[in-house]
């Protein structure tokens, strides 16, 4: 079945930098969008960005843009979300979710999601 | 503030119905599908309705979809105790070229 296991978070100082990673298994990661979603403690989700199946396009949320990279290793079956600068706002649970197979690449829904990778940004 | 707009909690007893409503526009609801997600206490988010009114397997008939214009709906019948959840709205956005959330409604089974 397919199975996403997010890595890296922790707690990290403002301005610092942090990688996050995302296993993927049980499918063929390399045919498959996918996406980066975030939960502030208590907070709702929001959308981070997202990479196409061979990492030649990516979209980014306005609130991480600049800041944020989006890979991916396709022959590791790997996502990674490079973070710099980071601020206090950058406190969440971290998702990655696969996106669903579609004919507009970057409209592919949340199918499956990973259990979450929580970083903490504070002094 | 979320771009989609959602009722922030409902309190329901079981047995009942209820409709979790989600409000846009037209550069999001308006032309794209729109796609309903459960939050269980401590859990990653599940799908529950995906392209307005489909239901993944395995997910019962009580929760339903619909879509009209830039609100869309989700319906659960028979309210159980372990419907209580968050429930997230969610669809791409054309003007912002990302996908948004609503804020999410906390269902509450009394």
């Amino acid at each position: 079945q397919v199975q996403l296991v997010e890595s890296g978070g922790g707690v990290v100082q403002p301005g610092r930098s942090l990688r996050l990673s995302c296993a993927a298994s049980g499918f063929t990661f390399s045919t498959y969008s996918i996406h980066w979603v975030r939960q502030a403690p208590g907070k709702g989700l929001e959308w981070v960005t997202v990479i196409s199946y061979d990492g030649s396009n990516k979209y980014y949320a306005d609130s991480v843009k600049g800041r944020v990279t989006i890979s991916r290793d396709n022959s590791k079956n790997t996502l990674y979300l490079q973070m710099n600068s980071l601020r206090a706002e950058d406190t969440a649970v971290y998702y990655c979710a696969r996106a669903s197979l579609s004919s507009v690449w970057m409209k592919g829904f949340f199918d499956s999601w990973g259990q979450g990778t929580l970083v903490t940004v504070s002094s | 503030q979320s771009v989609l707009t959602q009722p922030p909690s409902a309190s329901w007893t079981p047995g009942q119905r209820v409709t979790i409503s989600c409000s846009g526009s037209n550069s999001n609801i308006g032309s794209n599908f729109v796609y309903w997600y459960q939050q269980l206490p401590g859990t990653a988010p599940k799908l529950l309705i995906y392209r307005n009114d489909q239901r993944p397997s395995g997910v019962p008939d009580r929760f339903s979809g619909s879509k009209s214009g830039t609100s869309a709906s989700l319906a659960i019948s028979g309210l159980r105790s372990e419907d209580e959840a968050d429930y997230y709205c969610a669809t791409w956005d054309d003007s912002l070229s990302g996908w948004v959330f609503g804020g999410g409604t906390k269902l509450t089974v009394l």
